[in-house]
């Protein structure tokens, strides 16, 4: 089975653009998670989404968004990008349930300049 | 709110020497655990996860967790350390709230084993 799938793998930004983030999860997961992962926050949950529908949300501002497709594939969006983006941006995709893990893709490094 | 602690940023452990990562959790309600691994320029792979019965769980890799109510711990051991076992290791909670869960993760324990 194939796994959790990101594109592009590496990105580089100007402050102000905004940029699109894609993830293919592991065929027949449902739920799809992004988290950001910098050396001084670590690992910070975004969102999740379930059936297409935003089940939880972290405290990021209104600027990160996503979405998901009937398909199960996922986008985030950054808009008006800034320097303290610049982050490891990672997707997780899983059954859905509390009890099942959480399986990750090789994340996107994106670098705003 | 949930949180996860990792007290120890890097611990050194010599090839062949059982291992020790600590992790303690703070929740309201049964908590998920969850240990995963991440090497450089890798995404984080899962090792194990405590749900419900047995405290001492079996994992990937030779690794295994003991899931400890009373101190609110689920520390992640090995009884013999390998080189190969260097990385990165992260130990996560997980609670419903509703119908949804979220993962929240320690700040992450840098393992360093030598020959």
């Amino acid at each position: 089975k194939a796994g959790v799938t990101q594109t592009p793998r590496y990105l580089i930004k100007t402050r102000g653009q905004q940029v699109t983030l894609s993830c293919s999860p592991i065929s027949g997961h449902r739920s799809v998670s992004w988290y950001q992962q910098t050396p001084g926050q670590g690992l910070q949950f975004l969102f999740e989404y379930f059936s297409e529908t935003q089940r939880n949300k972290g405290n990021f501002p209104g600027r990160f968004s996503g979405r998901q497709f009937s398909n199960s594939r996922s986008e985030m969006n950054v808009s008006t990008l800034e320097l303290g983006d610049s982050a490891l941006y990672l997707c997780a995709s899983s059954h859905g349930q509390v009890s099942y893990e959480q399986y990750f893709g090789p994340g996107t490094r994106l670098t705003v300049t | 709110a949930q949180s996860v602690a990792q007290p120890e940023d890097q611990v050194n452990v010599a090839e062949g020497n059982p291992l020790t990562v600590k992790c303690t959790y703070s929740v309201s309600g049964n908590p998920y655990l969850f240990w995963y691994v991440q090497y450089p320029n890798r995404g984080l792979q899962f090792l194990l996860k405590y749900i419900t019965g047995d405290n001492l769980v079996k994992g990937s890799y030779g690794f295994e967790a003991e899931f400890n109510k009373s101190q609110t711990s689920f520390h992640l051991k090995k009884p013999s350390a390998l080189v190969s076992d260097s990385a990165l290791y992260f130990c996560a909670v997980s609670v419903l709230t509703g119908t949804a869960s979220k993962l929240t993760f320690g700040t992450g324990t840098r393992l360093q084993v030598t020959l």
